[in-house]
């Protein structure tokens, strides 16, 4: 499984964008890219996932370059609710293309909000 | 979206004793569901994945004989911890597959005295 390395913490402020990156230099060709948040005692929430380009969604957009060998996070106009832990993911879908096989989480960024 | 419920939330037992987490797929069938545990301020740690109808897959350092994995439907799978001790105490958190998504559920807080 491709190991991710990602910025232990950031700080940020209310209405600017902030943008999270990882490292998963030994990437596979078949693995996706996910993005999972998480606020304390409560399990991941889904973000954003893909494999090549950009993707964007309602809450974020996903950069990935050409050699997959990195990703950035962008989150719009961040508030004090986006306080939380973000993680950066790679996995191989299963072979029916139902799902993942295990997905290993690395450290994670802590991301404070501030007023 | 796709919801994961686990049950309880909480739990607060004596040494020694069992405790048994549900892990339900409410709206879908799971194949294959994960157990995670989270120690405060760390990484989800994945102990094992947890598959209908045969036997779990646990990861190196999970011991098999005290985290006993049972996925005996679909929607259903449960993680007991035998004999359960302080060091145990830790969040335990399942997940499952649906798509090209995880879904995870809330979580349950497992304190041991």
């Amino acid at each position: 499984l491709a190991k991710t390395t990602q910025p232990i913490s950031m700080d940020s402020y209310e209405g600017q964008e902030v943008n999270i990156t990882c490292s998963h230099n030994n990437i596979a060709t078949n693995d996706y890219i996910t993005w999972y948040q998480q606020f304390p005692s409560q399990g991941p929430r889904f973000i954003i996932q893909g494999y090549k380009t950009k993707v964007t969604n309602e809450v974020a957009s996903l950069f990935i370059p050409a050699d997959r060998k990195s990703s950035t996070l962008s989150l719009p106009r961040v508030s004090l609710s986006d306080t939380a832990v973000y993680y950066c993911l790679v996995g191989l879908r299963n072979a029916m293309n139902t799902g993942f096989q295990k997905l290993v989480f690395g450290t994670g960024t802590r991301l404070l909000v501030s007023p | 979206g796709a919801v994961v419920s686990q049950h309880p939330s909480r739990v607060i037992c004596k040494s020694g004793t069992s405790v048994k987490i549900e892990c339900r797929s409410l709206d879908f069938q799971a194949t294959t569901m994960f157990w995670y545990r989270q120690f405060p301020k760390q990484s989800l740690m994945l102990m094992a994945t947890s598959n209908e109808g045969s036997k779990a897959t646990y990861e190196q350092g999970v011991e098999k004989d005290k985290f006993l994995i049972n996925h005996a439907s679909l929607t259903l799978s449960t993680l007991t911890v035998t004999s359960a001790h302080p060091e145990d105490s830790s969040f335990y958190i399942c997940s499952a597959s649906l798509y090209n998504e995880q879904f995870f559920g809330p979580g349950t807080r497992l304190t041991v005295l």
